[in-house]
C-alpha cells in the first residue's frame, strides 16, 4: 500500500507570491490534515478535511487555505507569502478521522520563502 | 485551552540507561494521548497510544489523569532509539495537538 505522498518535496518562493502544495492520502483514507512544522513551534495544526468538507481549522491567518477533492486528495494554498511561512508542511491521512485513529504522515514539503 | 507541553528540547542518555520523556497536557475532557516518533530522514510515525496499553520497541507510557501526564519510558535505552519524539493529544475535534518535541540522543 502506497504511503501518503506530498508534492513537491521542496519549494523556493519569493515574498508576496502564492504557493499550492499537494497531498495524496493512503488509498481508502478519507481524512486529510495539514500541519506546519518549524524548529521553534513544533507541529501546528492548520486544517482537516473529510469527504471534501473542512471540519476543523487551526489558528492561522486566512492566507492559508485548503481543499479536498472527491478522490480525497488535498491541496493547501498560501497566498501573499511571508518570510515566516518558511517551514516544513506535513500532511497526514487517517481512515475515518476518528480521534483514536492513527495518522499516517507524508514526508512533507519544505517551503522556503526568500 | 488544549495544550501539550514537552519541557525538554534535548535529552541525552547513555546506552543501557533508563529513559523518560516527559509530556504534560491541558485538556478539560477525556483526551486521547499518543507518542509519535521521527527517526532521521524518516516520516513521523505513531509509536504508541494510551488506549492500546501496549509496549512498542520497549517503550511504555501511562496516562496519569491526576497529574495530566503521559510520560514515555524505556528501561534500557538503545542507540537506535535516537530520534525526535512528539507527544500528541486528540480531543475529539478531528485534530492532533502536538508538543514541541524532545530530541533523544543515546550515547554509546
Amino acid at each position: 500500500k502506497a504511503g501518503v505522498t506530498q508534492t513537491p518535496r521542496y519549494l523556493i518562493k519569493t515574498r508576496g507570491q502564492q504557493v499550492t502544495l499537494s497531498c495524496s492520502p493512503i488509498s481508502g483514507h478519507r481524512s486529510v490534515s495539514w500541519y506546519q512544522q518549524t524548529p521553534g513551534q513544533g507541529l501546528q495544526f492548520l486544517f482537516e478535511y473529510f469527504s471534501e468538507t473542512q471540519r476543523n481549522k487551526g489558528n492561522f491567518p486566512g492566507r492559508f487555505s485548503g481543499r479536498q477533492f472527491s478522490n480525497s486528495r488535498s491541496e493547501m494554498n498560501v497566498s501573499t507569502l511571508e518570510l515566516g511561512d518558511s517551514a516544513l508542511y506535513l500532511c497526514a491521512s487517517t481512515q475515518s478521522g476518528g480521534i483514536s485513529t492513527e495518522a499516517f504522515f507524508g514526508q512533507g514539503t519544505r517551503l522556503t520563502v526568500v | 485551552a488544549q495544550r501539550v507541553t514537552q519541557p525538554e528540547k534535548l535529552l541525552s542518555v547513555f546506552k543501557g540507561a533508563p529513559v523518560e520523556l516527559k509530556c504534560n497536557y491541558s485538556y478539560s475532557g477525556s483526551p486521547e494521548l499518543f507518542w509519535y516518533v521521527q527517526y532521521s530522514r524518516q516520516r513521523l510515525q505513531l509509536l504508541l497510544r494510551h488506549i492500546s496499553r501496549e509496549s512498542i520497541k520497549g517503550f511504555t507510557a501511562d496516562l496519569n489523569k491526576g497529574e495530566t501526564s503521559f510520560h514515555l519510558k524505556k528501561p534500557f535505552a538503545q542507540e537506535e532509539d535516537s530520534a525526535m519524539y512528539y507527544c500528541a493529544l486528540s480531543g475529539g475535534t478531528y485534530k492532533y495537538i502536538f508538543g514541541t518535541g524532545t530530541r533523544l540522543k543515546v550515547l554509546a
